[in-house]
């Protein structure tokens, strides 16, 4: 089955020592989406890549970074955690969002802890 | 700027009970409707969306019509299950943020046995 597929599922990591987060997807869609979500709030869009073409959103913290080296994979980076970094972080996929509105499918999330 | 608002949760019913959750949206041009539903633990699914004024998406006995007039897109359900626990959250995508979800806060549903 097509699907969006997020490694690890659970992460824990230390404060101030980097982090990266996997996202890979089979659907062959050109926009890939990061989202961070915290307990009990909507999830919150960090960035996202039309194809090559990255965008960043104006609130995200440049501890934030993302990698995408071609269509099927997609990196989160931070750089250096803190505490208030501790969240699920999902990824999201469409197949062409200019001038379309097309649905998101999403990731089963990496929960991230920081020690 | 796009907003989305949500019914405030949590929301408990008993198994067999009618749901509606509501949904109200601020947007520019002519948004498409979602809602979402998380299971504990997990990911977002598409529940169910609609494009276009007088839509109506329907998936797993869930229903929700896009209401122009009234700005709404409220979801029902005529008898929900206990597997329906779950967040549940509206969302849009609308004018030059076509690639942009905006979400509402997310509506905690509990069903008891």
């Amino acid at each position: 089955d097509a699907m969006v597929i997020q490694n690890p599922r659970y992460q824990v990591t230390q404060f101030g020592k980097p982090v990266t987060l996997s996202c890979s997807q089979t659907l062959n869609h050109n926009v890939m989406y990061w989202y961070q979500q915290k307990s009990s709030q909507a999830p919150k869009l960090l960035f996202h890549y039309y194809d090559k073409d990255f965008n960043n959103e104006a609130d995200t913290p440049d501890n934030f970074q993302s990698r995408r080296p071609n269509t099927s994979f997609c990196f989160l980076d931070i750089r250096s955690p803190g505490l208030g970094d501790a969240a699920m972080y999902l990824c999201a996929t469409s197949r062409d969002s200019r001038g379309r509105k097309d649905e998101q499918f999403f990731g089963p999330g990496t929960r991230l802890t920081v020690l | 700027g796009n907003s989305v608002t949500q019914m405030e949760g949590p929301v408990t019913l008993s198994e067999e009970a009618f749901l509606t959750i509501n949904c109200t949206y601020t947007a520019t041009g002519y948004p498409s409707l979602f809602w979402y539903v998380q299971y504990p633990g997990e990911g977002l699914q598409l529940l169910l969306k609609a494009t276009k004024a007088d839509d109506k998406g329907s998936n797993k006995g869930f229903e929700a019509t896009y209401r122009k007039e009234t700005t709404s897109f409220h979801l029902e359900k005529g008898s929900v299950q206990v597997s329906d626990s779950a967040v549940y959250f509206c969302a849009l995508t609308s004018g030059g943020s076509n690639y942009k979800l905006t979400f509402g806060k997310g509506t905690l549903l509990t069903v008891n046995p």
